[in-house]
């Protein structure tokens, strides 16, 4: 039984569309976080979270927003769609901050046409 | 701020054969981890090892090895008797001590294990 899931696991948008990405952990975990992957950039760091309604914004937060109104979810919203959003998106979770444990989703891929 | 480079965008390797992959890393944090993931063709995010900034001796785990040098600061993945199944996407990864468990990743290494 995998710990996290993401949802979707693959779409296809249109510019201007708005298009939400789910995150879902069983561990109940305190710490969540939304990271984009494209090529030459590694992974880097949209939005995380490290509370219920307790979020904050990471190295390319720009047209994202998140919500997370319970320790399961952590929902990442792109408002409109543009096509440099297209991406692989990685979800994570971790049970404290000093710990090494973190555990990635399988990422959803992201297309916006 | 911190920040991990990873000079190496691709690297090649003969089976059975030892490789050392390159991470060097930026922080004015005195407590920190360093971690290394794999990523095979199919996407997901492999942790394969882990070092603590006050931990005096390298991390291994298996045929994985750590060579952390605190003073150069680099924390170079070396993987020994390579095996097929370890060509791959390497990425070199730090958590501050005071970022919320935030990971600041490098740019990853593509790693081709030759027969």
């Amino acid at each position: 039984d995998a710990g996290i899931t993401q949802s979707p696991r693959h779409k296809v948008t249109e510019t201007g569309t708005p298009v939400t990405l789910r995150c879902h952990q069983t561990e109940n975990h305190r710490y969540m976080y939304w990271y984009r992957q494209d090529p030459g950039h590694g992974l880097r760091l949209i939005h995380y979270s490290y509370g219920v309604k307790d979020t904050d914004k990471g190295e390319v937060s720009d047209g994202y927003s998140v919500s997370r109104s319970k320790t399961e979810d952590f929902l990442l919203t792109l408002e409109s769609a543009t096509s440099s959003q297209t991406s692989v998106y990685f979800c994570a979770i971790s049970e404290s901050m000093q710990n090494y444990g973190y555990t990635f989703g399988s990422g959803t891929r992201l297309t916006v046409v | 701020a911190q920040k991990i480079t990873q000079t190496q965008p691709g690297m090649f390797v003969q089976e059975k054969e030892a490789v050392t992959l390159d991470c060097t890393y930026d922080t004015s944090d005195q407590s920190y981890g360093l971690f290394w993931y794999k990523q095979p063709s199919s996407g997901e995010m492999i942790f394969l090892i882990y070092q603590g900034s006050y931990d005096e001796q390298n991390a291994t785990e298996g045929r994985y090895s750590l060579n952390f040098q605190k003073a150069r600061k680099s924390a170079n993945l070396v993987i020994s008797a390579s095996q097929l199944g370890d060509s791959a996407m390497y990425f070199c990864a730090m958590r501050g001590g005071t970022s919320y468990g935030k990971l600041t990743f490098g740019q990853g290494t593509i790693l081709t294990v030759h027969p």
